[in-house]
């Protein structure tokens, strides 16, 4: 149980364009989920936190018109990288909280290559 | 603010060897505790947690951890090391519903 999934697990984007990000949890509901980055051998950074119908809290730092979060069901946040560029490559991963206190359960990663 | 030290950014150890990752954590409350490994290019798995039952947690794949209050520790541990452990292992801490994720250590197993 608990399996989040993210589409796609790769994308290849040109400088300027917009990419989607999508975030499921596919055997529960998660009222809020998480998205992080992960440079190269670094560790993963909180951009924000999405919760279900409201607007996404974002971390200091992280560019909200940039990279705009909708947690529009219970199962489903999406990222979406808006005129992306090559300083937006990364590894982008989305985790949910089941309901557990204090768990998180974490997507595979999407590999974002900004050319 | 929660935070955690993952004492050495990169572990070596010998197939069949004990494994010993340190993380020290910093809470001005009782913490909750967690340790999660990564593989090349996937997202993370959890391994075990700590939320203030036992202070030895016993893990997936023969990882356990203990809880040091006295120590502000939490260290990972598995008494032989597997080719297949080789991987990103990071500790974390609780903070509200937010985890706060160590910088990570990187396993290599020496065959």
């Amino acid at each position: 149980g608990a399996v989040v999934s993210q589409h796609p697990s790769r994308v290849i984007c040109k400088s300027g364009t917009s990419v989607k990000i999508e975030c499921r949890s596919l055997d529960f509901q998660a009222t809020t989920m998480f998205w992080y980055r992960q440079f190269p051998k670094q560790s993963l950074m909180l951009m924000a936190t999405s919760n279900e119908g409201s607007k996404a809290t974002y971390e200091q730092g992280v560019e909200k018109d940039k990279f705009l979060i909708n947690h529009a069901s219970l199962t489903l946040s999406t990222l979406t990288v808006t005129s992306a560029h090559p300083e937006d490559s990364s590894f982008y991963i989305c985790s949910a909280i089941p309901g557990t206190p204090y768990e998180q359960y974490f997507g595979p990663g999407t590999r974002l290559t900004v050319t | 603010a929660q935070s955690v030290t993952q004492l050495g950014s990169h572990v070596s150890v010998s197939e069949g060897a004990l494994v010993l990752l340190r993380c020290n954590y910093s809470s001005s409350v009782p913490p909750y505790l967690f340790w999660y490994v990564q593989y090349p290019n996937q997202g993370l798995q959890l391994l075990l947690k700590y939320t203030s039952a036992a202070t030895l947690v016993k893990g997936i794949n023969g990882f356990e951890a203990e809880f040091k209050k006295s120590e502000t520790s939490f260290h990972l541990t598995k008494p032989s090391a597997h080719m297949s452990d080789a991987a990103e292992y990071f500790c974390a801490v609780s903070e509200g519903d937010k985890i706060i994720f160590g910088k990570g250590t990187r396993l290599h197993i020496l065959p």
